[in-house]
């Protein structure tokens, strides 16, 4: 899983199967978290975010779960594409900061055929 | 335009030149980001215009950086004097005020300081 300022860890999965990519976040006053994904290349793309009244939310095949007890954010993708191959980044709002976001350093995730 | 434009997408200098990165956000977003990401690593906030408001300028490394947003639209992000250290990517973003956390982003200037 990540956790900010660890190095970039990776997931690797065969297609198909579905991916959890974890993300631990620092500040406790944090109350929005988002979830971006970075194809080689490109800039980050927005995916999934929750606020901190909620523990979970679902997407179109993803869902983020927040466990605000242990500061712990995760992404599930389900059946995981070859496309789906990216680093995912985590990031929240810099204690309640209503622009500000602190990015974590991502996890890159590899899909195999 | 429909998304965040950057230009150049590519820009190699040498140590001690002067660049310019330019950034045209998504229309009508207010807000505007300059970030600067290193090779495998997050995203390093530098600075922040919001309106008419004073940019927040917190993150910026060293005072060879700077930048300005003109009319409320284009942003230039200015790199006096570069170092070898400056290479990266440099990505803007822009968002709304309706959804000010959600941060729209471009594919980013690579900097390449020889």
């Amino acid at each position: 899983g990540e956790s900010v300022g660890l190095h970039l860890p990776t997931l690797s999965v065969q297609e198909g199967d579905n991916s959890i990519i974890n993300c631990a976040y620092s500040n406790s006053a944090s109350d929005y978290f988002i979830w971006y994904k970075q194809e080689s290349g490109k800039g980050p793309q927005f995916i999934i975010d929750i606020r901190s009244n909620m523990d979970k939310r679902q997407g179109q095949r993803v869902t983020v779960l927040l466990n605000k007890t242990v500061k712990h954010l995760s992404l599930q993708i389900a059946a995981t594409q070859p496309g789906d191959s990216a680093v995912y980044f985590c990031a929240e709002n810099s204690g309640g900061s209503n622009y500000k976001l602190t990015f974590g350093k991502g996890t890159l995730l590899t899909v195999n055929p | 335009g429909a998304g965040v434009s950057q230009s150049p997408s590519n820009k190699v200098t040498e140590k001690g030149k002067d660049v310019e990165l330019r950034c045209d956000p998504i229309s009508g977003h207010t807000a505007l980001y300059w970030y600067r990401q290193s090779l495998g690593q997050g995203l390093e906030f530098l600075i922040y215009f919001q309106g008419n408001s004073a940019p927040d300028k917190s993150g910026l490394p060293s005072d060879r950086f700077s930048a300005e947003r003109t009319g409320g639209s284009v942003s230039t992000l200015t790199i006096q004097r570069t170092q070898q250290e400056d290479s990266a990517v440099y990505l803007c973003a822009s968002s709304s005020l309706a959804g000010a956390n959600i941060q729209y982003f471009g594919a980013g200037t690579r900097l390449s300081v020889l």
